[in-house]
């Protein structure tokens, strides 16, 4: 089982709609959970933590399960700016370093 | 936030040649800095985890001969790839968190590698 699995997609959605991306993780001593959003060949910028009690920034909102080892987000009113590649990201077994989801594609149009 | 510069930002080179790609941390110390690469459609890959003053910690697979990363100061680190070859083309990112500041990565911009 890969450390961090996430659907690919993409994912292609009308301006305005809600759109949910799910990640799932193999290492339960995980203790950090991200969700990072990549543009096509720029690095990665950081979207959001998520935290167990769930979290919720702007239309971004991100949730946890740890017994379930699961991890999702959730976008709502899309923008054709959100267009991008979104990667779930948690940390190593050591704690050390992030070990990044293949990433989901969205692709938003008008 | 930190400030992650990564230099440079694409290179070309002959196969058989090594290249150099530095990361330094703007306005913090790094005592640890990460490396990572990333094939096309790919999720990032860690290759190693760099250091200040000691070796560095290269993942399974990664090769410590071809890949030298050198974390001689708290705010630079370098990746050779040496005698580089086709299939070495790909995206390099580094990346750094600051101690004591949480889990949460700075990236460099990245390096886009291309062999010929």
């Amino acid at each position: 089982r890969k450390e961090v699995e996430q659907d690919p997609g993409p994912f292609n959605v009308p301006e305005g709609a809600t759109v949910a991306f799910n990640c799932t993780y193999s290492n339960s001593a995980s203790q950090s959970f991200f969700w990072y959003r990549q543009d096509c060949r720029k690095e990665p910028k950081l979207l959001m933590s998520v935290y167990s009690s769930g979290n919720e920034d702007g239309r971004f909102t991100a949730q946890l399960n740890r017994a379930s080892q699961y991890i999702s987000l959730l976008i709502r009113d899309s923008k054709l700016s959100d267009s991008a590649t979104y990667l779930c990201v948690v940390n190593n077994q050591a704690g050390t370093a992030l070990i990044f989801g293949k990433g989901t594609t969205l692709s938003v149009s008008s | 936030g930190a400030v992650v510069s990564q230099h440079p930002s694409w290179v070309i080179c002959k196969s058989g040649t090594s290249v150099k790609i530095e990361c330094r941390s703007l306005d913090f110390q790094a005592t640890t800095m990460f490396w990572y690469r990333q094939f096309p459609k790919q999720s990032l890959m860690l290759m190693a985890t760099s250091n200040e003053g000691s070796k560095a910690t290269y993942e399974q697979g990664v090769e410590k001969d071809k890949f030298l990363i050198n974390h001689a100061s708290l705010t630079l680190s370098t990746l050779t790839v040496t005698s580089a070859h086709p299939e070495d083309s790909s995206f390099y990112i580094c990346s750094a968190s600051l101690v004591g500041g949480g889990p949460e990565a700075f990236f460099g911009q990245g390096t886009r590698l291309t062999v010929v």
